[in-house]
């Protein structure tokens, strides 16, 4: 079973519409967890942390629910520029510093 | 302020030949990482750094890949010899204790062919 296990998708999806993720992640004692943003040939950047109590960011809304070990991502009102793919990201039993990253899923918004 | 930065962005080069990417990571960061990027196997930390000194690497791939961190604001990851194999994108993060959740930022990578 992988660390961290994502939908590869893609999603695709309208303008405007509303989108979630999961993502399931192996080790209980995790302690960070991250949904990264990368755009097609670029670096991966931090979209936003996730806490334990959910955390919102303008059209984005983080969730983590430790008892079933999965973490969710909700994108409201889906803009153009919403496309790229959404990176999971959980550390390491042994380092708060390593990073395990998801293969990712791949949203399409269309106009 | 400066982002990490990654040289060379492009690198192509034949089967054998050397390899050195270089990676100079945000001013005060004393966290350094190395990532390689795939289709087939996604993100994989090769190996991190904290204070200039490699704290863990195992996920270095075999004993052709080696990484060094002389000073705090330059490091290497170097391959002798290349392979196919090792093409890829490779990353360079970098990372401060104490900032919020262990964030890591990004350098824009190399992106290495090897022929």
């Amino acid at each position: 079973r992988k660390e961290v296990e994502q939908d590869p998708g893609p999603f695709n999806v309208p303008e405007g519409a509303t989108v979630a993720f999961n993502c399931t992640y192996s080790n209980s004692a995790s302690q960070s967890f991250f949904w990264y943003r990368q755009d097609c040939r670029k670096e991966p950047k931090l979209l936003m942390s996730v806490y334990s109590s959910g955390n919102e960011d303008g059209r984005f809304t983080a969730q983590l629910n430790r008892a079933s070990q999965y973490i969710s991502l909700l994108i409201r009102d889906s803009k153009l520029s919403d496309s790229a793919t959404y990176l999971c990201v959980v550390n390491k039993m042994d380092s708060s510093y390593k990073l395990i990253f998801g293969s990712g899923t791949r949203l399409l918004v269309r106009p | 302020d400066a982002g990490v930065i990654q040289s060379p962005r492009h690198e192509v080069t034949e089967m054998g030949q050397e390899v050195t990417l270089r990676c100079k990571p945000i001013s005060g960061h004393d966290y350094l990482f190395w990532y390689r990027q795939t289709m087939m196997r996604g993100l994989e930390l090769l190996i991190y750094f904290n204070n200039n000194v490699p704290i863990d690497d195992s996920g270095m791939p075999e004993d052709r890949f080696s990484a060094k961190m002389p000073n705090a604001s330059f490091s290497t990851l170097k391959i002798q010899p290349s392979e196919p194999r090792d093409s890829a994108v490779y990353f360079c993060a970098s990372s401060r204790t104490g900032l919020t959740k262990n964030i890591q930022y990004f350098g824009a990578g190399t992106r290495l062919s090897v022929l």
